[in-house]
């Protein structure tokens, strides 16, 4: 079945980039998500990529997709200590599924910005 | 911003209480979610619904049960509470467009 896979913990400096990978096996997603949980708080969604993409930034966040070996990736650029909390990729089942609209979330990457 | 509630934030209760988690959404989202979260991080989906009197177990299997009587409700309800059940509970409801679900902030149960 499908599956998305994080690595559980990151550490960087303050002012330093962070970069949060995951990888999944269901090659025919339309989207692939990024959401971050502050301590405490539901998920946020973060940003988003369209697989016929490559790369796409928004401010400070950049998402680059390589489709064929299914590896996603977060920067973060100027990382604040804002910035900590747990990150989420999240792959969505096919549509034409019966259990559509469903996300498969990797176990969440723990990030952890030191000053 | 998504609209999306869900109480109590924090609940502590004792085993064999009856309990019921309280999710509802004001954006008209046809479809709902009910995720557990494991203190070690991972998402389970517990349950979900895709209408009114649409409900469907999720991956992780659950004692709790959960209802869809509006489209903006959807509660879930464990009948006799064990500290097994102790986790963090979080609502999420998405509409017919693109899968991004938006997520309420979550129930912290704790079973004594």
């Amino acid at each position: 079945g499908e599956d998305v896979e994080q690595s559980l913990f990151l550490s960087v400096r303050e002012g330093d980039s962070s970069v949060i990978n995951c990888t999944y096996t269901d090659s025919s997603s339309t989207y692939l998500y990024w959401y971050k949980q502050e301590p405490g708080a539901g998920l946020q969604l973060l940003t988003y990529i369209f697989s016929n993409m490559d790369m796409k930034q928004d401010q400070r966040l950049t998402v680059l997709l390589n489709k064929k070996d299914k590896h996603l990736s977060l920067r973060i650029a100027d990382t604040q200590t804002g910035d900590s909390a747990i990150y989420f990729c999240a792959d969505p089942l096919l549509p034409d599924r019966m259990d559509r609209g469903k996300l498969i979330f990797g176990q969440g990457t723990e990030l952890s910005v030191k000053p | 911003e998504a609209d999306i509630y869900q109480t109590p934030r924090y609940l502590v209760i004792g085993t064999g209480k009856k309990i019921t988690l309280e999710c509802s959404q004001t954006m008209g989202h046809d479809k709902m979610y009910w995720y557990q979260q494991d203190p070690g991080m991972e998402l389970h989906l517990i349950h979900y619904s895709y209408g009114v009197n649409s409900t469907e177990k999720g991956d992780l299997s659950s004692e709790s049960t959960v209802s869809r009587i509006r489209t903006e409700h959807f509660p879930l309800t464990l009948e006799s509470a064990r500290p097994s059940h102790t986790s963090q509970y979080l609502c999420a409801s998405s509409g017919q467009g693109p899968s991004e679900q938006y997520f309420g902030p979550g129930t912290r149960l704790t079973v004594t």
